[in-house]
């Protein structure tokens, strides 16, 4: 079936350094791909998400790149806070199947 | 307030005794979806509704069921819980016009469920 791999698993990174989060996907015909942030406790939340007629998409901090040919695509967020620390997630929407795949998900730490 | 609220937010409950979580929001979705969550597995999808009276299978959808027959809830049934049933549930809700692009999901607040 479908799947979504996600990597690395945990990441850490000093406060004000990048931080990069790769996802490949399996179903050729997904078409939106959206990244949440889960808080210890708290409810996944939409940080940025990308269609597939879009190669990049930048909000301030955060950018998600999406590579079709390859079906990876990327979350970066530039001049970590400590407050950026949380699990995220990233997921693949197929257009038909209506199903949402998400990754495992990675526990980011910014050590300041 | 535009939100996505589910209860109960905790429960223990016996294997197979049926139980139903419930979930309903107030934005006028078309979809709604259940997952599950578990360490180091992630978010699967049980069950998602593309609109009232339309369901379909996610990825884990042995062991519940779902109905849609209003617009604002989506509620998760299990009928027999057991012991691999014990988890963190979350419904979510979206916009997803018939001919449009799925919108941004709104998360409710989790119900953590534990069956002894």
């Amino acid at each position: 079936g479908e799947n979504v791999e996600q990597h690395p698993s945990t990441l850490s990174v000093q406060e004000g350094d990048s931080a990069v989060i790769k996802c490949t996907y399996s179903d050729s015909a997904s078409n939106y791909f959206p990244w949440y942030k889960q808080e210890l406790g708290k409810r996944p939340q939409l940080i940025i998400d990308i269609r597939s007629n879009v190669g990049e998409k930048k909000d301030q901090r955060i950018a998600v790149t999406l590579n079709k040919t390859a079906k990876h695509f990327s979350l970066h967020i530039t001049e970590t806070q400590p407050e950026d620390s949380a699990v995220y997630f990233c997921a693949a929407h197929g257009e038909g199947t209506y199903k949402y795949i998400f990754g495992t998900g990675t526990r980011l730490k910014v050590l300041a | 307030e535009a939100q996505v609220t589910q209860n109960p937010r905790y429960l223990i409950t016996v294997t197979g005794k049926k139980l139903t979580v419930t979930c309903s929001q107030n934005m006028n979705h078309e979809y709604m979806s259940w997952y599950r969550q578990d360490p180091g597995l992630g978010l699967r999808q049980i069950y998602y509704s593309m609109n009232v009276e339309v369901t379909d299978k996610g990825d884990v959808p042995e062991g519940y069921k779902v109905s849609r027959k209003e617009k604002r809830n989506f509620p998760l049934i299990l009928e027999s819980p057991s012991p691999n049933q014990t988890s963190l549930y979350f419904c979510a809700s979206s916009l997803y016009p018939t001919s449009g692009d799925a919108g941004e999901q709104f998360f409710g607040p989790g119900t953590r469920l534990t069956v002894l």
